[in-house]
């Protein structure tokens, strides 16, 4: 089992539209996680940072849920530039690593 | 932008070759993590450096070192390249190894063939 597991996707939603993705991980000494964007040959770029339970940014909110280990990424009113792969990550500071999902393709259609 | 910045951005070589990649880190930042992503995939964490030495490891073969300077750019080595080291290299500085946010250069993409 990957530590850190994401539905690979692709969703396909309708401009406007609110879009859910989870990520599960499986080592319960995580003591942040990541939400990272990607765009297509570029690098990942920070989205969000989640340390408690949650976290919100305009049409962005993040969930934390330590005792099923998974965490969430809501997007509302999708836009077509929010097309792009979304990386959820957990940090172990205690290895000094941060282990990342294989991703979630977005795609947003007009 | 980040203010990281890796070079080069596209290498090619050839199996058992030796390559080396460069990072430098956003200013003031003193912490640098490398990072393999093979297409399709999420990055895969393959060392940090804190101040010069190295702080924490993941799976992958000695043949695969790496440095940092007194100014906390780094570098990171790969001895008798294989097929399956073709891969985007990414680099991400930090300030501290605990919960500050990575944030990433624009990569190296190496194909090996």
């Amino acid at each position: 089992r990957k530590e850190v597991e994401q539905d690979p996707g692709p969703f396909n939603v309708p401009e406007g539209a609110t879009v859910a993705f989870n990520c599960t991980y499986s080592n319960s000494a995580s003591q942040s996680f990541f939400w990272y964007r990607q765009d297509c040959r570029k690098e990942p770029k920070l989205l969000m940072s989640v340390y408690s339970s949650g976290n919100e940014d305009g049409r962005f909110t993040a969930q934390l849920n330590r005792a099923s280990q998974y965490i969430s990424l809501l997007i509302r009113d999708s836009k077509l530039s929010d097309s792009a792969t979304y990386l959820c990550a957990a940090l172990y500071s205690s290895a000094s690593k941060i282990i990342f999902g294989s991703g979630t393709r977005l795609s947003i259609r007009p | 932008e980040t203010g990281v910045t890796q070079s080069p951005t596209h290498l090619i070589k050839t199996r058992g070759q030796q390559v080396t990649l460069r990072c430098s880190s956003q200013s003031g930042h003193n912490t640098v993590s490398w990072y393999q992503q093979a297409l399709g995939q999420g990055p895969q964490f393959i060392f940090q450096y804190y101040r010069e030495e190295e702080n924490g490891r993941g799976n992958f073969p000695p043949r695969f070192s790496g440095l940092q300077f007194p100014n906390y750019s780094s570098e990171l080595n790969v001895n008798a390249l294989e097929l399956d080291d073709s891969a985007l290299y990414l680099c991400a500085s930090s300030l501290g190894t605990g919960q500050e946010t990575q944030y990433f250069g624009p990569g190296t993409r190496l194909l090996v063939l």
